[in-house]
């Protein structure tokens, strides 16, 4: 079955360390994205990338990083410079292009930074 | 700037209807999308509009009017596993998805 898979479901961390959380699809997508979501708030933007060895920032990059060495692979580092690191993190993908295309999740990873 | 408006929660009976707005103010318009979200869970699709007009799915109908910025998403014969919540997102004029805040939908037997 094709989809996009995130791991883990649930980290925690200790203030001050770096983690990276772990995005794979196997849908063919050109493009990756990676999301926040905070209680109250829409998801907001991070990252994304519509081809292998290329990302943009989003709306909220500071304090993330992102490589694509990969089509099938989109992973995300939370810095120790990221103020507010605690959040529900989404990966998403979809055929990209400029014309519709929906995206599909994975099923996301709580982050808890203590 | 740009803006998505939605109800942050809403309540329903099982069985009902329940009509879910969205207002936006967006630079650019290449569509916009309906997503469901069951708590702790990710989104998964449910309707997509670009034109004017209702997209009729199964219990679910969404419409658009682009003029008055303006969609709503409605549900029929309610179930208990419809207590979600319902995500409204434009696609901007750089095929990017802007998303609101959503809609938390209560349904009560």
């Amino acid at each position: 079955d094709g989809g996009i898979t995130q791991s883990p479901k649930y980290l925690f961390r200790k203030e001050g360390q770096n983690v990276t959380l772990s995005c794979e699809q196997n849908l063919n997508h050109d493009a990756m994205y990676w999301y926040r979501q905070d209680p109250g708030q829409g998801l907001r933007l991070i990252y994304y990338s519509q081809i292998v060895n290329d990302f943009q920032k989003g709306d909220i990059a500071e304090g993330y990083s992102v490589s694509r060495e990969k089509k099938e692979s989109f992973p995300l580092t939370v810095t120790s410079a990221q103020k507010n690191p605690t959040a529900f993190y989404l990966c998403a993908s979809s055929a990209g292009g400029l014309d519709y295309n929906e995206q599909f999740f994975g099923p996301g990873t709580r982050l808890t930074v203590l | 700037g740009q803006n998505i408006d939605q109800p942050t929660e809403m309540t329903a009976t099982e069985g009902a209807i329940v009509q879910i707005n969205c207002t936006y103010q967006t630079s650019g318009f290449n569509g916009l999308f309906w997503y469901q979200q069951h708590a702790g869970e990710a989104p998964t699709f449910l309707s997509y509009n670009v034109l004017d007009g209702l997209e009729e799915k199964g219990r679910f109908s969404s419409f658009l009017s682009r003029s008055k910025g303006y969609s709503y998403l409605l549900l029929k014969e309610l179930q208990m596993k419809d207590s979600a919540s319902y995500l409204c997102a434009i696609m901007d004029s750089n095929y990017q998805l802007i998303w609101g805040a959503g809609t938390k939908l209560i349904i009560k037997p």
